[in-house]
């Protein structure tokens, strides 16, 4: 079955450094993968989607890319502050299942020192 | 913006009691979703719905059971709660635009405790 990996454990880093978050996927080939925000005891905001055809996207001081022979996703935070201090989300449109429905990872918390 | 509201943010009940979590869009969003988000284990989809009165069973169904009356409301209804379902519970709409991969918006959840 289809699996999505993200690192469990936290990310430190120190302001103004750039965060890279993985997002791997085994047994499956994703037509979009998509990059969500969470806040403690908030649910998940978007932030990208990248497509299969596309290597990479940008928005603001995030980037994205999606290398589908590597199976992985690689999320880019720069000039990193401590409010990009959260946990972040990738996902995947389901195997099978249509466009509609997504399958996410565990998330990785990334923790932004001042 | 799109706000997906849900009607409540902590909800405590007891085991066999029937349970009902609330979950309203206002952006004429034709999807609505509902996960549970437990530690460790991300979300998981337990049911999704495409259009009024249709409805699809996610991965993890057993336990719960869904309506949708109308296109902005989606309920998700615990049919004898049990304490393994002692969860966070999020609701999403997202629109459904032909073959596209639609980003999903989040309520705050609904974090659930059954004793």
């Amino acid at each position: 079955s289809q699996k999505i990996e993200q690192n469990s454990e936290a990310l430190n880093i120190q302001e103004g450094k750039t965060a890279t978050l993985t997002c791997n996927y085994t047994n499956y080939s994703p037509a979009y993968l998509q990059w969500y925000r969470q806040d403690p005891g908030r649910g998940p905001v978007f932030l990208l989607l990248i497509r299969e055809n596309e290597k990479e996207k940008r928005k603001e001081r995030l980037k994205v890319t999606f290398d589908t022979t590597l199976k992985q996703s690689l999320f880019h935070i720069t000039a990193s502050q401590p409010a990009d201090s959260a946990t972040y989300l990738c996902a995947l449109d389901g195997m099978n299942t249509g466009f509609q429905k997504l399958v996410f990872g565990t998330g990785t918390r990334l923790l932004v020192s001042p | 913006d799109v706000k997906v509201t849900q009607s409540s943010r902590y909800l405590v009940k007891r085991t066999g009691e029937k349970v009902f979590l609330e979950c309203v869009q206002d952006m004429d969003h034709e999807n609505m979703f509902w996960y549970r988000q437990d530690p460790g284990l991300g979300l998981r989809l337990i049911y999704f719905s495409y259009d009024v009165k249709m409805k699809e069973k996610g991965d993890i169904p057993e336990g719960y059971s869904v309506s949708r009356e109308k296109k902005e409301r989606f309920s998700l209804i615990l049919e004898s709660a049990s304490t393994n379902q002692t969860s966070m519970y999020l609701c999403a709409s997202s629109l459904l635009e032909g073959n596209s991969n639609q980003p999903q918006h989040f309520g705050d959840g609904t974090r659930l405790s059954i004793l």
